[in-house]
């Protein structure tokens, strides 16, 4: 069975900062891996989507990486902003699952 | 952009009244899916579907049923709400079932 795993649970930033936002992943038979933005009390915004085949993805100031064989992928973003205060979660497609798996996510605040 | 529009944001009901959670996407997606959130818990399936008419049980099908009746349109319907269903409900919705996930606003129910 599929695990993921978001360390830390919660992270707190100055302004500016450039930050790492981790997820591990126990099966590495995955098809693709997707990073979430979720603000409190709404939906999931989708962020990347990183393909097996491929080794990260970017977008704007933020890139996503992912190495399957060690089980992980980060999510760096640049140049923190206040407004990036959000949880930010993960989820893998497993092929022989079928299905997403997501992690519980982490919890940033980006102090002004 | 792909919208998946969860018709109510919040709803409040008692214990016994039967519940319908609507989902629609404007994108011709072919999946759809439907997720609980809970603190503590994560992200976790109840159903989902492949094409119109067609539905799979997810990891925790019981208390719920699904209607799909038209591709735009996902149902959740709980049969007789009861206290341990208050939770927030996402919609999903994807082109291929690999593929990008996207989210709708979400619903949180209450069952008092």
């Amino acid at each position: 069975k599929q695990e993921v795993t978001q360390i830390p649970a919660a992270l707190s930033v100055p302004e500016g900062e450039n930050l790492v936002l981790n997820c591990s992943f126990t099966d590495s038979a995955i098809y693709n891996l997707q990073w979430f933005r979720q603000d409190p009390g709404k939906g999931l915004t989708s962020l990347l989507l990183i393909q097996s085949s491929q080794r990260e993805q970017t977008s704007g100031r933020l890139n996503a990486s992912l190495d399957k064989s060690s089980g992980r992928s980060t999510l760096y973003i640049a140049a923190s902003q206040p407004g990036d205060s959000a949880t930010y979660l993960c989820a893998v497609y497993n092929t022989n699952a079928g299905k997403s798996t997501f992690g519980d996510g982490t919890t940033l605040t980006v102090k002004p | 952009d792909v919208k998946v529009t969860q018709s109510s944001r919040y709803l409040v009901k008692r214990t016994g009244e039967k519940v319908f959670l609507e989902c629609v996407q404007d994108m011709d997606h072919e999946n759809m899916f439907w997720y609980r959130q809970d603190p503590g818990l994560g992200l976790r399936l109840i159903y989902f579907s492949y094409d119109v008419k067609m539905k799979e049980k997810g990891d925790i099908p019981e208390g719920y049923s699904v209607s799909r009746e038209k591709k735009e349109r996902f149902s959740l319907i709980l049969e007789s709400a009861s206290t341990n269903q208050t939770s927030m409900y996402l919609c999903a919705s994807s082109k291929v079932v690999i593929g990008e996930l996207f989210f709708g606003e979400g619903s949180r129910l209450t069952v008092l």
